[in-house]
């Protein structure tokens, strides 16, 4: 079957605006995780849904961060007011969610350049 | 709380040589320890897990054992190729609570050269 996929897999925009990333999870898969690669700070937690609920947000940086979960598939992560600092790669994964030993399944993420 | 401490490298042998690139990692609970590899302009991919204390994991021949004792978990292949060439990440997800997110090393850039 499909895996995660990420869409736009680049997006170019300017500081002050708002942009949305959409992750679509393998079907099935009730967990869902976004993270977010940067050069400086590595490979970071934003935030974790169990079907359309988000129990954990303690990575979201900044309440400029937000994320939904509809349907208990598709998830949107949106920023608000675009800060330079908030270039990365933004990476969706998904798992089973039911054990710890669950593998984690990564999409091709979406770079964010904020210029 | 949670935390991977990783060899940063970079690393760069020659083709069929002995790779080792250390792991240790802090945590609460008891978790699960895992290798992510990154190829050149690839996402991220699993690349073996161990679940619990002396348990190793193995895949492509790339081998790491989840030693307690010394909360390590250190990647080791006998002979590398130039496929290798990648990012290796270590990562570990916690038994405590519901949320089984992963915490990563800061990565390790693998070159291979012919």
């Amino acid at each position: 079957g499909a895996g995660v996929s990420q869409s736009p897999s680049n997006k170019v925009t300017e500081k002050g605006k708002d942009v949305e990333l959409r992750c679509d999870p393998i079907s099935g898969h009730t967990a869902l995780y976004w993270y977010r690669q940067s050069l400086g700070q590595g490979l970071e937690f934003l935030i974790y849904f169990q079907g359309n609920s988000a129990p954990d947000k303690s990575g979201l940086p900044s309440d400029r961060f937000s994320a939904e979960r509809t349907g208990g598939s598709v998830s949107t992560l949106t920023i608000q007011r675009t800060q330079q600092e908030d270039s990365a790669v933004y990476l969706c994964a998904s798992s089973d969610g039911s054990l710890r030993t669950d593998t984690q399944y990564f999409g091709p993420g979406t770079r964010l350049t904020v210029l | 709380g949670d935390s991977v401490t990783q060899m940063e490298g970079p690393v760069t042998l020659s083709e069929e040589a002995f790779l080792t690139i250390n792991c240790t990692y802090t945590a609460t609970g008891y978790p699960s320890l895992f290798w992510y590899v990154q190829y050149p302009g690839e996402g991220l991919q699993l690349l073996l897990k161990a679940t619990k204390a002396d348990d190793k994991g193995s895949n492509k021949g790339f081998e790491a054992t989840y030693r307690k004792e010394t909360t390590s978990f250190h990647l080791e292949k006998g002979s590398v190729q130039v496929s290798d060439s990648a990012v290796y990440f270590c990562a570990l997800s916690d038994s405590g609570g519901s949320n089984y997110k992963l915490t990563f090393g800061k990565g390790t850039l693998l070159t291979v050269n012919p």
